[in-house]
């Protein structure tokens, strides 16, 4: 069965510094790979998505994810920490080209320092 | 604002009660879901419809039902509670054109005491 692996419930960074978020998937066929936010008390919202086009996605926010089939990765990252980047990232996958039907990580809280 | 709206927003309830969840997806997608979002187990599947058809189903109990008006609002019928039915349900929507990707809704946080 499809599983996707967030490594590190919680990371921690300073304001301005680099932000790195994991996420592996296990599948033999690529899916389609997402990455999502959650703010407290708030629903998920989308931040990116590869569906099979460009390996490097942008998203909103100043973040970007890099598919790397040879290491079923596609890891989240953001060069430059803001505060208000402080929230709960989940990683997602779908095998099934499209139909929606989600696969989720189990998320990482992302903490940014003054 | 995903255009996905539910109510409602909390509800506290005893154990062996009933109720249920409303869901209307963003203007135009025919597709709805249901994610159960809890601690120990994260974000989990409940079930799809798709203009009125069950479409796919996961990890929903026999306790719990679902389903899809013509107006395409969806409902999340949750009865004989149990004190781990607390959790955040989410429901979200897609169109087919959407290219992958949900729009999620803010969520009902159900506590069951």
């Amino acid at each position: 069965a499809q599983s996707v692996t967030q490594l590190g419930s919680h990371v921690s960074v300073s304001e301005g510094a680099l932000v790195l978020l994991r996420c592996n998937y296990s599948s033999s066929v690529p899916p389609y790979l997402f990455w999502y936010v959650q703010y407290p008390n708030q629903g998920l919202q989308l931040l990116l998505k590869y569906t099979s086009a460009a390996t490097l996605v942008k998203g909103i926010n100043g973040f970007e994810a890099e598919f790397k089939k040879s290491e079923t990765s596609f890891h989240l990252t953001k060069p430059s920490a803001h505060m208000s980047d402080a929230a709960e990232y989940f990683c997602a996958a779908d095998t099934q080209g499209g139909s929606e039907k989600l696969v989720f990580g189990k998320g990482t809280k992302l903490t940014v320092n003054p | 604002d995903s255009g996905v709206t539910q109510t409602p927003k909390h509800l506290i309830t005893a154990t062996g009660q009933r109720v249920t969840l409303r869901c209307s997806p963003r203007s135009g997608d025919l597709s709805v879901y249901w994610y159960q979002q809890s601690l120990d187990q994260g974000l989990q599947f409940l079930i799809q419809y798709y203009n009125g058809e069950e479409r796919a189903k996961g990890n929903i109990l026999e306790r719990f039902s679902a389903q899809q008006f013509p107006d395409l609002h969806s409902e999340l019928n949750l009865s004989s509670l149990e004190l781990g039915d607390s959790a955040l349900y989410f429901c979200a929507s897609s169109s087919r054109d959407s290219g992958g990707g949900l729009s999620f809704g803010p969520g009902t946080r159900l506590l069951v005491l």
